[in-house]
């Protein structure tokens, strides 16, 4: 497998746009996390799936961000419309019976 | 919701020295303590994890102990090497949630 695979790596993008994070978790698994990574705030838990249902989105931070899961192997991340203050990682991660394995990461910059 | 703690934010040790993280966490129904480490510019990785049935557990330089009374954690790396040097975070899951809840980070610097 090769594992979580996020798209695209990079993003930037003006203040105003809509911007979509993509997510393949790896085959079989069955939780999906989204986390966002700054350096003020560390990793933080913006809404994980099970079995493709949302079940917490309590850390997305404004109904700005949506995220959706609409089949077992995709799942996106949106922001719209998007601001200076979204830049940083966005992290996807999926686990199964505990351990999570992360994508390598989509690097936002809002200008 | 899980709330957890970790100190120090910054570590540097010399090369050979031994490195302690220590974590502590609110929610006494959390039953699984994963360590992951980031190096620059790469993605999370977890490196050891420990379940609330058990007080240790050690893979080779590096071993987690838990404190389940006291509701702490740490993590314990001997005879660093510059390679160790990464952002070591501490995660906490309360049982039947699978969800993790993650510290702040420390950043180790393993000086050669």
């Amino acid at each position: 497998d090769a594992g979580v695979i996020q798209s695209p790596r990079h993003e930037v993008t003006e203040m105003g746009q809509e911007v979509t994070l993509r997510c393949k978790p790896i085959s079989g698994h069955d939780y999906l996390f989204w986390y966002r990574q700054t350096m003020m705030r560390g990793l933080e838990l913006l809404i994980y799936f099970n079995n493709n249902v949302p079940i917490d989105d309590s850390g997305m931070p404004e109904d700005r961000f949506s995220a959706k899961m609409p089949n077992a192997s995709f799942s996106t991340l949106k922001i719209q419309p998007s601001e200076p203050r979204d830049s940083a990682v966005y992290f996807c991660a999926s686990s199964l019976e505990g351990e999570a394995f992360f994508g390598q990461g989509t690097r936002l910059t809002v200008v | 919701g899980e709330n957890v703690e970790q100190h120090p934010s910054t570590l540097s040790v010399q090369e050979g020295d031994s490195a302690v993280i220590k974590c502590t966490y609110s929610d006494s129904a959390s039953n699984y303590f994963p360590w992951y480490k980031q190096e620059l510019g790469k993605r999370p990785q977890l490196i050891i994890d420990i379940r609330s049935n058990v007080g240790e557990k050690k893979d080779q330089r590096i071993a987690v102990t838990l404190n389940k009374t006291a509701k702490h954690f740490s993590l314990h790396i001997t005879e660093t090497q510059p390679e160790d040097s990464a952002v070591y975070f501490c995660a906490a899951s309360p049982f039947g949630a699978n969800n993790l809840f993650f510290g702040t980070g420390t950043r180790l610097t393993v000086i050669p």
